[in-house]
């Protein structure tokens, strides 16, 4: 079965600095999203990687994805407290359904 | 273009009863997914239909059972429910299945008392 780890599960960090976050899978797959979750809301799409090594970039976040290492990692550039929110990867299942396997999201938090 | 919409946004309930939660996706958008969100266990797939029919289903009991109307607008339903059921419903869509990106609506999410 298909399982996906993140980690950290906690990141408190200050405003300016620099940090990764890392979602390992264990099985090949063609699609690996980034969502963002604020407290009591829905998931937000940040990005969708297809290939190896895919690389795209919005704002001060940034992600990638190395399909033989089975790793993505979403870098976070000078981070500000807008950004702290809970961020989840989820691996596509290559079976042409909409099944998503979620990491266990990593939860953000900068201040000042 | 609206976004995914889901009602209710709260329903709280009582064990043994039922509830059934509904899901418009995105115009245009035929695949609809379900996903159940806890602290404990995170997000979890429930099923996925797509042209009315069930594509994929979670490890999930039978409790948990869903539907897809012509209009591509879903409901998934619960029966006899159990306090650990308290969770935040998600539902996604995407234009087709297994191709696109899944953008998610707001949540329905239910209190079992």
């Amino acid at each position: 079965e298909l399982k996906v780890e993140q980690n950290p599960l906690f990141l408190s960090m200050q405003e300016g600095k620099n940090y990764t976050i890392y979602c390992n899978y264990s099985t090949t797959s063609d699609r690996l999203y980034w969502y963002r979750q604020d407290p009591g809301k829905s998931l937000e799409s940040l990005f969708v990687l297809l290939s190896n090594g895919a690389v795209k970039q919005e704002g001060r976040l940034m992600a990638s994805l190395d399909t033989k290492a089975r790793l993505s990692t979403l870098h976070i550039t000078a981070a500000v407290h807008d950004l702290s929110a809970t961020y989840f990867c989820a691996v596509d299942i290559p079976d042409n359904t909409d099944k998503l396997i979620f990491g266990t999201g990593t939860r953000l938090q900068v201040f000042p | 273009k609206a976004g995914v919409t889901q009602t209710p946004r709260y329903l709280i309930k009582t064990r043994g009863q039922q509830v059934t939660l509904s899901c418009s996706p995105i115009s245009g958008h035929r695949s609809v997914s379900w996903y159940q969100q806890t602290p404990g266990q995170g997000l979890q797939f429930l099923f996925e239909y797509f042209s009315e029919t069930q594509r994929n289903k979670g490890n999930f009991p039978g409790r948990f059972s869903g539907r897809q109307f012509s209009n591509s607008r879903s409901e998934m339903n619960v029966s006899t429910l159990e306090l650990g059921d308290s969770a935040l419903y998600l539902c996604a869509s995407s234009l087709d299945s297994g191709k696109d990106t899944q953008y998610f609506g707001p949540g329905t999410r239910l209190t079992v008392l």
